[in-house]
């Protein structure tokens, strides 16, 4: 059973496109977030959500918007795609307490065409 | 405000010598330090992880890591490199105040030669 889920794995779309990528955890952790990483592997946190409460936005385009339904899942959706989003975005969680470890998804990778 | 310096972007070695990887970090308190693990298409994995305590953390696969805080560093170390070890490796620091928001090194790519 998977802890960190991402859906879909592979998403190849034309510019313009809005496009969503869902994650679920079944860790029980409060702490989730989406990460991006770039061609050349560089991460780069882009929101963390707490306990359905947004709690981290690091100057990412109105473009781009998260969505916590519940605190198992945080999804992002992404309106008029670039070429630029291309990318693979990392769902992961945080790990209870104060030890920060971080268990991420395997990860979804987006091709903007 | 926190940082984290990778130095070398590309490490080879070949199969059963010495694997290390640099990692120097800034922090104006007290930080935490992880090393992450990513092979390739997956996510990223903790390998090992220093909070308190001994500065000498010993995680997965028989890799190590030493807190030294009068360098501020956090190298990682294996004694002998093994192919399965090729990935990409991570540090990250996290304030101890508040252990939510990582910062990420750039990646270090480990190259093992048969």
């Amino acid at each position: 059973d998977t802890a960190v889920s991402q859906t879909p794995k592979y998403l190849v779309t034309q510019m313009g496109n809005d496009k969503s990528i869902k994650c679920e955890q079944n860790l029980g952790h409060d702490t989730m977030y989406w990460y991006k990483q770039d061609s050349k592997k560089f991460l780069k946190i882009m929101f963390s959500y707490n306990n359905k409460e947004l709690i981290i936005n690091e100057t990412v385009p109105n473009r781009f918007s998260p969505k916590s339904p519940d605190k198992a899942h945080l999804n992002l959706h992404i309106n008029s795609l670039e070429l630029g989003d291309s990318a693979v975005y990392f769902c992961a969680t945080l790990s209870g307490g104060r030890t920060g470890e971080l268990f991420f998804g395997e990860g979804s990778r987006l091709t903007v065409l | 405000a926190q940082s984290v310096t990778q130095l070398g972007s590309h490490v080879s070695v070949s199969e059963g010598a010495l694997v290390l990887l640099r990692c120097n970090y800034s922090s104006s308190v007290p930080p935490y330090l992880f090393w992450y693990v990513q092979y390739p298409n997956q996510g990223l994995q903790l390998l090992l992880k220093y909070t308190t305590g001994a500065t000498l953390v010993k995680g997965i696969n028989g890799f190590e890591a030493e807190f030294k805080k009068s360098e501020t560093s956090f190298h990682l170390t294996k004694p002998s490199a093994h192919m399965s070890y090729a990935a990409e490796y991570f540090c990250a620091v996290t304030r101890n105040t508040n252990a939510g928001k990582s910062t990420f090194g750039d990646g270090t790519t480990l190259t093992v030669k048969p």
